[in-house]
């Protein structure tokens, strides 16, 4: 069966420095990896998707995502986090099923 | 062009009652998802529409339906309402079904069950 871990439930850095949410998965095959973020009261946004081809993925928002299939891991990183980043970040998995599979998320706090 | 809108946003209801969520996808989408989100378990997948017909459902019971509209157009519904159902239920939408076409979300509507 299809899994996402998110093993970090919260993290705090402080601005300026560096980022990376970790994102495992289960799946037979490659499946179609994505990341979403959350704030407050709001929607999910799509921030990055890895369907094929370069394993390396920039989104939105100075955001980029590595796709490693030897460690099934779809990490997501950024070189220098602003203080507005602060916001919840799913990883999500789609093998084609019609259906999502969603991490349970990962809380960022960002420091002054 | 417009969001995906979800009407009410915030709702209060008492056990044993029933309730019905709308969603508006955004214009020229015509696969609806409905996901169920709460502090404790997370995103959860309920249901997905294409083209007024279900496509897939997720490890809900029952009480939990939906449908869609003609127009795209999407509602859930909720009957006998249990305190367990309290959370924020999103709506997104998408051009296709399947997975490959992102999904935009809907701010979501927040059922609280008393």
């Amino acid at each position: 069966a299809q899994s996402v871990t998110q093993p970090d439930i919260h993290i705090t850095v402080s601005e300026g420095a560096s980022l990376e949410l970790r994102c495992n998965y289960s799946y037979g095959a490659t499946p179609y990896l994505f990341w979403y973020v959350q704030s407050p009261g709001q929607g999910l946004q799509l921030l990055l998707k890895y369907f094929s081809g370069d394993t390396l993925v920039q989104g939105i928002k100075g955001f980029e995502a590595e796709f490693k299939r030897s460690q099934s891991s779809f990490n997501l990183r950024k070189p220098s986090v602003h203080w507005s980043d602060a916001a919840e970040y799913f990883c999500a998995v789609n093998g084609g099923t019609y259906k999502y599979i969603f991490g349970t998320g990962t809380r960022l706090k960002v420091l002054a | 062009k417009a969001g995906v809108t979800q009407t009410p946003r915030y709702l209060i209801k008492t056990r044993g009652q029933q309730v019905t969520l709308s969603c508006s996808p955004i214009s020229g989408h015509r696969s609806v998802s409905w996901y169920q989100q709460t502090p404790g378990q997370g995103l959860q997948f309920l249901f997905e529409y294409f083209s007024e017909t279900q496509r897939n459902k997720g490890n809900f019971p029952g009480r939990f339906s939906g449908r869609q509209f003609s127009n795209s157009r999407s509602e859930m519904n909720v009957s006998t309402l249990e305190l367990g159902d309290s959370a924020l239920y999103l709506c997104a939408s998408s051009l296709s079904p399947g997975g490959t076409d992102e999904q935009y979300f809907g701010p979501g509507t927040r059922l609280t069950v008393t």
